[in-house]
């Protein structure tokens, strides 16, 4: 009931397009939803985040979207660069001081 | 702002001996940081969570007598590897939590990670 799954593992895109990166989780109690972007040998920085009273959240290419009643949401980078190409991981979060549960992560290949 | 460090960046240590991972949290203080293991191409791996001025919690299958954990400060935790084996060569990454309400009450940030190599 803590994971969150997502997916796909890899993906590769091409310059300009847009990559979309899927999780679900299962605890309905979660109510905290940060997306992570990781570069090989650093750590992940906070790239956007949503709660579940709304349904998208837009900062500039990168977008969430949020579907309480499927438990799922989703990662949209429009005009895909290459320097996207990183690692991107979902979490979800509930209140107090437990620990963001991770989902395994997409690795994001953008190509010229 | 919401600037945590990590020190060293990386290490290489010979077999059997201890190394010390420091987690600082720079413009803000911590309630709570964590410790987590990351192996190549993997997602992170809870160690354990650590509250200012009480003992650590471990996940399960983490030893605690092995990875010791001290959060001395609203601003500092560290992480022993006691005895280090080859095995225990991984990337160690801290995040931390903000008190002040500033941002988002579960909102994590991390470090930059220590790279551990043990010969």
């Amino acid at each position: 009931q803590q994971q969150v799954k997502q997916s796909p593992q890899s993906l590769i895109v091409q310059k300009g397009g847009i990559s979309i990166i899927n999780c679900a989780y299962e605890n309905t109690a979660f109510d905290y939803f940060p997306w992570y972007q990781q570069f090989p040998g650093k750590g992940p920085a906070l790239l956007i985040a949503i709660r579940p009273d709304v349904s998208e959240k837009k900062e500039g290419r990168f977008t969430i979207s949020f579907n309480k009643s499927a438990k799922q949401f989703s990662l949209h980078i429009m005009d895909s660069q290459p320097g996207d190409s990183a690692t991107y991981f979902c979490a979800a979060g509930l209140s107090g001081n437990t620990p963001l549960v991770f989902g395994k992560g997409t690795r994001l290949s953008v190509i010229a | 702002g919401a600037v945590v460090s990590q020190h060293p960046s990386w290490v290489i240590c010979k077999s059997g001996t201890s190394v010390k991972i420091e987690c600082r949290s720079l413009d803000f203080q911590a309630t709570t940081m964590f410790w987590y293991r990351q192996f190549p191409k993997q997602s992170l791996m809870l160690m354990a969570t650590s509250n200012e001025g009480s003992k650590a919690t471990y996940e399960q299958g983490v030893e605690k007598d092995k990875f010791l954990i001290n959060h001395a400060s609203l601003t500092l935790s560290t992480l022993t590897v006691t005895s280090a084996h080859p095995e225990d060569s991984s990337f160690y990454i801290c995040s931390a939590r903000d008190r002040s309400g500033r941002v988002s009450y579960n909102e994590q940030f991390f470090g930059p990670g220590t790279r551990l190599t043990v010969l």
